[in-house]
């Protein structure tokens, strides 16, 4: 068990709604780190939080924003879906700013049908 | 070309068999990440290296930074070794990961 939770572990949903991931970071773990894992383009970082703030932007879509609150917990929003965001998304966590070795959360695999 | 290139693609072996895992990568980087995912999909961080060689058990990992190329070993493998093994490097100043497409490794018993 790596510490870090992520809920739903499933969802399935139609094109054109939206979404919301949660991960909750290992205890004392103050970066958040959200990933894309799709068949045909592997993983993908999406973007870091470290301690609320945004730290670094990968390949996120403008379709999808997140955020991270005071608890530290995160959620990932997805909106107009479309068939191709259907993937795993992952939620990894690292005690500091920098991307030093990352605790994985399980997986929300999304499904746009 | 990718950044980060990994090779083989698949590997199949008998168990007690030695596996390498090969990455080669094209930026300067700060560090280097291996990753296992288990067939259920959960990520697992094995090595985070700069410079070297770590060792974990019976996993080895080495880095080149003049070739720009890690090894990721597994010596006396094992049917649960079975799993993707992912590379992944921090490019240098950067922040975010960049990944290989992984290795399907299958130690058949």
């Amino acid at each position: 068990d790596s510490g870090v939770t992520q809920t739903p572990k499933h969802l399935i949903t139609a094109t054109g709604q939206r979404v919301t991931l949660r991960c909750s970071p290992r205890s004392g773990d103050l970066s958040v780190y959200w990933y894309q894992q799709s068949l045909d383009q592997g993983l993908q970082f999406l973007i870091q939080y470290y301690n609320g703030e945004e730290r670094a932007k990968g390949n996120i879509l403008e379709r999808f924003s997140a955020q991270q609150f005071p608890d530290l917990h995160s959620e990932l929003n997805l909106s107009s879906l479309e068939l191709g965001d259907s993937a795993l998304y992952f939620c990894a966590s690292s005690p500091g700013p920098d991307q030093g070795k990352l605790f994985f959360g399980s997986g929300t695999q999304l499904s746009v049908l | 070309k990718n950044e980060v290139e990994q090779s083989p693609q698949n590997l199949t072996a008998q168990e007690g068999e030695f596996i390498t895992i090969n990455c080669s990568y094209s930026v300067g980087i700060s560090a280097l990440h291996w990753l296992q995912q288990h067939p259920g999909g959960g990520i697992v961080s094995l090595f985070m290296l700069s410079s070297g060689k770590k060792k974990h058990g019976r996993l080895i990992a080495t880095i080149n930074i003049q070739e720009k190329h890690s090894s990721l070993h597994i010596t006396a493998s094992h049917p649960r070794d079975s799993a993707v093994y992912i590379c992944a490097v921090r490019g240098q100043g950067a922040q975010k990961l960049v990944f290989g497409q992984g290795t399907r490794l299958t130690i058949n018993p």
